[in-house]
Parts: C-alpha cells; sequence; structure tokens
C-alpha cells in the first residue's frame, strides 16, 4: 500500500517551452502532496505544498508564476514548469500524505522526474 | 523555523559492522522524526518512523532513538549489508495534518562486502 506514481520519469525539453508533471497516490487518498527539488548529491528541497481545493503554499525563493500547482483531486497533484530554462533542469519528485487520522504526518515519495532543459 | 543537522555525511564501514547516523533538530514542537533511504536515481523510501512519545523503536536491523531533551535522534543500523548502501535521511516535522517535513542533508553509506 501507500504507492505513489509520478509521470514522466524523464523529459528533455527546449528552452522557454513548458512541461507538465503529474503526481498520483494509487491506493490512498491524499489531501495535501509536496512538491521538492533535488539537486545532485543534496537534500530534498521542499518548494510548496499542494492542498486539494485550494491554492498551494510556496516556499520562500520560489516562483509561483513559474512553477504552478494543481491539486484537482485527492488522487492528482501536477506541477507545471513554465517556460522552462537549463537553470530549471533538475530532480522533481513529489509526495503524498494519506488523509485521515494516524497518518496524518507520513509522506509517501514518487519515483520522481529527471528534467533537462536544452 | 525547524533546522536539521546531520551527521556524518559520508559513512564507510565494513559488511557486518553497525552504522550509525545521528540527527539533531531545533525546534522543540517537532514531534514526528522519519527516516529515509534513497538508492541513486530513485525515490525516498521510508524506513522507520518515530514519535516523540516514544523514546525507541526497532525493526529487525533498523532501529532508531530519540532524546528529546537534548533534541536529537539517531538511525542504528545492525549487521549491515551491502545492499544497505545508499543515501540516508533523517527529518523533523511538528506531525499536524498541516506540516512539513524538513530534512537533514543525508548521509552515504557505503558497505563494503
Amino acid at each position: 500500500g501507500a504507492v505513489v506514481s509520478q509521470h514522466p520519469s524523464r523529459v528533455i525539453c527546449k528552452s522557454g517551452t513548458s512541461v507538465k508533471i503529474e503526481c498520483r497516490s494509487l491506493d490512498f487518498q491524499a489531501t495535501t502532496m509536496f512538491w521538492y527539488r533535488q539537486f545532485p548529491k543534496q537534500s530534498l528541497m521542499l518548494m510548496a505544498t499542494s492542498n486539494e481545493g485550494s491554492k498551494a503554499t510556496y516556499e520562500q525563493g520560489v516562483e509561483k508564476d513559474k512553477f504552478l500547482i494543481n491539486h484537482a483531486s485527492l488522487t492528482l497533484s501536477t506541477l507545471t514548469v513554465t517556460s522552462a530554462h537549463p537553470e530549471d533542469s533538475s530532480f522533481y519528485i513529489c509526495s503524498a500524505r494519506p488523509s485521515g487520522a494516524g497518518r496524518a504526518d507520513t509522506q509517501y515519495f514518487g519515483p520522481g522526474t529527471r528534467l533537462t532543459v536544452l | 523555523g525547524e533546522n536539521v543537522e546531520q551527521h556524518p555525511s559520508t559513512l564507510s564501514v565494513q559488511e557486518g559492522d553497525s552504522a550509525v547516523i545521528k540527527c539533531t533538530y531545533s525546534d522543540s514542537a517537532s514531534n514526528y522524526f522519519p527516516w529515509y533511504k534513497q538508492e541513486l536515481g530513485k525515490r525516498p523510501q521510508l524506513i522507520i518512523d518515530i514519535r516523540s512519545n516514544v523514546g525507541e523503536k526497532k525493526d529487525q536491523r533498523i532501529a532508531v532513538t530519540l532524546n528529546k531533551t537534548a533534541k536529537h535522534f539517531s538511525l542504528h543500523i545492525t549487521e549491515t549489508q551491502p545492499e544497505d548502501s545508499a543515501v540516508y535521511f533523517c527529518a523533523a516535522s511538528k506531525g499536524t495534518g498541516y506540516s512539513t517535513l524538513t530534512f537533514g542533508k543525508g548521509t552515504m553509506l557505503l558497505v563494503s562486502p
């Protein structure tokens, strides 16, 4: 149980294009999902918290107009990197926190998306 | 906000030895402390977690201890195996429905056969 999928696993795009990444909780509902960015050999940096049915909460320094987040259902959150540039190249990982009492703080991670912007 | 320090950054052990990774946190309100294992290019996987009402938790070869007074917690792996080689992250949160995880910088564990 507690499986999170992420699609695509890898994407290569040209500078200036937009890329959408999907995060799905497959066997549980998640009121809250999180988007992280991870550079090589570094820790996970929280970008934003995605809440179903409401606006995402962005961490300081993360441009909300560049990283658009939509959490339209209890099992799906999307991250759109708009007008991507080479410096946006990174490993993007989502996580989902199961709804309901007793599991409100555990996060399960997706497999990540490797974004390369040429 | 919360700050989590993790040591060491790298740890090399021989197969069969024990490995200990230590973390400290700054926010006394934090009460949930998970540990994640991440293999190269893969997702972080939850391996064990502990809440502040418990001092120690064990799951086979893995154990976590928590000292609330000193604000530190540790991961203990006994009888290490080569497949334990990975990056391990500790994290802390307030454990509410709206809290976020603050991660340590990670420890690269290398277990040599």
